[in-house]
Order: C-alpha cells, then structure tokens, then sequence
C-alpha cells in the first residue's frame, strides 16, 4: 500500500501551458506539503496545508496554485508553465503532533 | 529562523570504510532533527530523527546520528559502508507546530568506492 503517492510521475509540456500535480495520502495525516528540489538537488519547501487551510506559502509565484479538496488530497495546478520550473516535485504528508514526514515519488516536470 | 548547513557536498569513501556526514542547525528551541535519504531517481526515506531523550539515536540501515547541543551538530555515521548506500544525503530542522516547517539542508552525495 502506497503512503504518499504522486501522479503523474513524470511530465513533459511546452512552455506557457498550465499543468496539475495531483497527490494523495492514505496515512490520516492532518498536514501535506509541495517541495521543490532544483538541478542541483536542493530542496525547498513551497506549500503546506493542514486540514485543507493553507500554513505556508514561500514566495512562490501565483502561478503556483494548491489545492487541497479533502485531508487526503493536495493538488498543484501551475499555470503558464516556465522553462524555470522544470524541477522534480514531491508531495509530503504527515500528523499534526509529530514532526516525521512522508514523501510521495516525485513527479519529474521537463517544461521545454 | 531556522537553517541547516550541510558543510560537504560531496563525500567519496570506500566500500567497508567508516563514513560520518557533517550536519549543523540553527534554531531558537530545542530542535527536531531528521536525516534522510534519496537514492537516484527515488523520494526520500527517513533515516532517523531526534525528538528528544537519548542524543544517541539509531536508525536504518546501519545509521546512527549523535545530537551535540553544545556544537549544534547532528551528524550521521555509519561504522562500515556499502554500495547500495550511495545517495544523496539530506539533513533537515524542524519545529512541532501545526505549521510544521522543516528546513533541509543543501544536501551531502555520497559516492561509495569499490
């Protein structure tokens, strides 16, 4: 059984279109994050949501845009895709009182 | 605020050999460390954590990390080291709130030597 799980896995796209991740976790976890780790593997944290209410955004461009329809489910639709934004995404989720977190697979984007 | 510094970002060592990878936080409180570890092309797979207790925690796959207060250091060891442990080593700070930020260092590859 899949903790974290990311779709689609990998994701090529031109320039300018608008893209969604989808992520979905079956640990009852309260809180989910989106990550973003660049070309050189470092990894930064963009969003978090706990209980479907955003916690945290890091100056990430509003074309950024999460979505959190249920506990289970954190969504990242991004709009008017940027070479600059090829990257590899990772969904996380864990519970409110403890501080472990569980990463989904990654999606890998290729904006060319 | 918080960081993680990870001082080296390459380590090469020998299959059998000793490895130990450096970590040092800031943080205002007494912090909750992780290690984690991202093999090529995979997510990230906890290693271990420190909460609180024992400054000696174990982990999988043969790691141990020592919390040094004094030092603000967390650093990872493994007594012998395998192939299958070259990775990309990521060490990261956080706090027990509902917001939940964790902060990762810049990460540490490992390289391992026949």
């Amino acid at each position: 059984d899949t903790a974290v799980s990311q779709t689609p896995k990998y994701l090529v796209t031109q320039m300018g279109n608008d893209k969604s991740i989808k992520c979905e976790q079956n640990l009852g976890h309260d809180t989910m994050y989106w990550y973003k780790q660049d070309s050189k593997k470092f990894l930064k944290i963009m969003f978090s949501y706990n209980n479907k209410e955003l916690i945290i955004n890091e100056t990430v461009p509003n074309r950024f845009s999460p979505k959190s329809p249920d506990k289970a489910h954190l969504n990242l639709h991004i709009n008017s895709l940027e070479l600059g934004d090829s990257a590899v995404y990772f969904c996380a989720s864990r519970q409110a009182t403890r501080e472990t977190q569980y990463f989904g697979p990654g999606t890998r984007l290729l904006v060319l | 605020a918080q960081s993680v510094t990870q001082p080296d970002i390459h380590i090469t060592v020998s299959e059998g050999a000793s490895l130990e990878l450096r970590c040092n936080y800031s943080y205002g409180a007494t912090p909750y460390l992780f290690w984690y570890v991202q093999s090529p092309g995979q997510g990230l797979q906890l290693l271990l954590k420190y909460f609180s207790g024992d400054t000696l925690v174990q982990g999988i796959k043969g790691f141990e990390a020592e919390f040094k207060r004094s030092q603000s250091s967390f650093n990872l060891r493994k007594p012998s080291v395998h192939w299958s442990d070259a990775a990309e080593y990521f060490c990261a700070v956080g706090a027990n709130t509902n917001a939940g930020k964790s902060t990762f260092g810049d990460g540490t590859t490992l390289t391992v030597k026949p």
